[in-house]
């Protein structure tokens, strides 16, 4: 079975820092698809940045980018020169294939002005 | 514009009471999804849909039913609600591609069984 697992319920960080989201994963798979997805208060469900396993170079997405080490299976977000409205429930999410998404227990990120 | 809706956005009803979920997605996404997203759980899948007449459970269907008839519409039916129903539950869909695709998420339906 596959499990995400995400080890920091909370976190905060100042307006225009850098910050980094951890995220790990297990899965028997070889070939997979990572994803973050943010959530703002309105509980909308918004896709980040995506990541093939087959790639060695890690996605970046603007003020996003991520580090993908595979065989350490773990995959965290940054987000440099952090925003207000980056505020955000943030979730990794790991499909091996077969469209189903297998979400961590999310982070709740919060930027402070 | 591209997107997944749901109704009722917001929905309280009693226990035992029937209600359906609507879901429609009009990008002719073969790949429809549900998830429900509870405290400290993250978002759990409840049923999916490879197509039109093809459905399969997910890792928590019980007190569930979805059907597909139609490409655009995966309704989700809960045939008898219980309190440990109240969730956020969305509703997803996207092209069928090995997991590589986005799935695209509705708006979501907060719903509460008192």
């Amino acid at each position: 079975a596959q499990t995400v697992t995400q080890s920091q319920p909370e976190m905060s960080v100042q307006e225009a820092e850098t910050v980094t989201l951890s995220c790990t994963y297990d899965t028997s798979e070889s070939n997979y698809y990572l994803f973050w997805y943010k959530q703002p208060p309105s509980r909308q469900m918004i896709l980040v940045i995506r990541q093939e396993a087959y790639k060695q170079q890690n996605a970046t997405e603007n003020r996003f980018s991520v580090n993908f080490q595979k065989a350490a299976k773990s995959f965290s977000l940054k987000i440099s020169d952090s925003q207000l409205g980056d505020t955000a429930m943030y979730f990794c999410a790991l499909n091996f294939g077969n469209e189903k998404l297998t979400f961590g227990t999310g982070t709740r990120l919060t930027i402070i002005p | 514009e591209a997107q997944v809706t749901q109704n009722p956005r917001y929905l309280i009803t009693v226990t035992g009471k029937k209600l359906t979920v609507t879901c429609s997605q009009n990008m002719n996404h073969e790949y429809m999804s549900w998830y429900r997203q509870d405290p400290g759980l993250g978002l759990r899948q409840i049923y999916y849909s490879m197509n039109v007449e093809a459905t399969d459970k997910g890792d928590v269907p019980e007190g569930y039913k979805v059907s597909r008839k139609e490409k655009r519409n995966f309704p989700l039916i809960l045939e008898s609600p219980s309190p440990n129903q109240t969730s956020l539950y969305f509703c997803a869909s996207s092209l069928w591609g090995g997991g590589q695709e986005t799935q695209y998420f509705g708006p979501g339906t907060r719903l509460l069984v008192l």
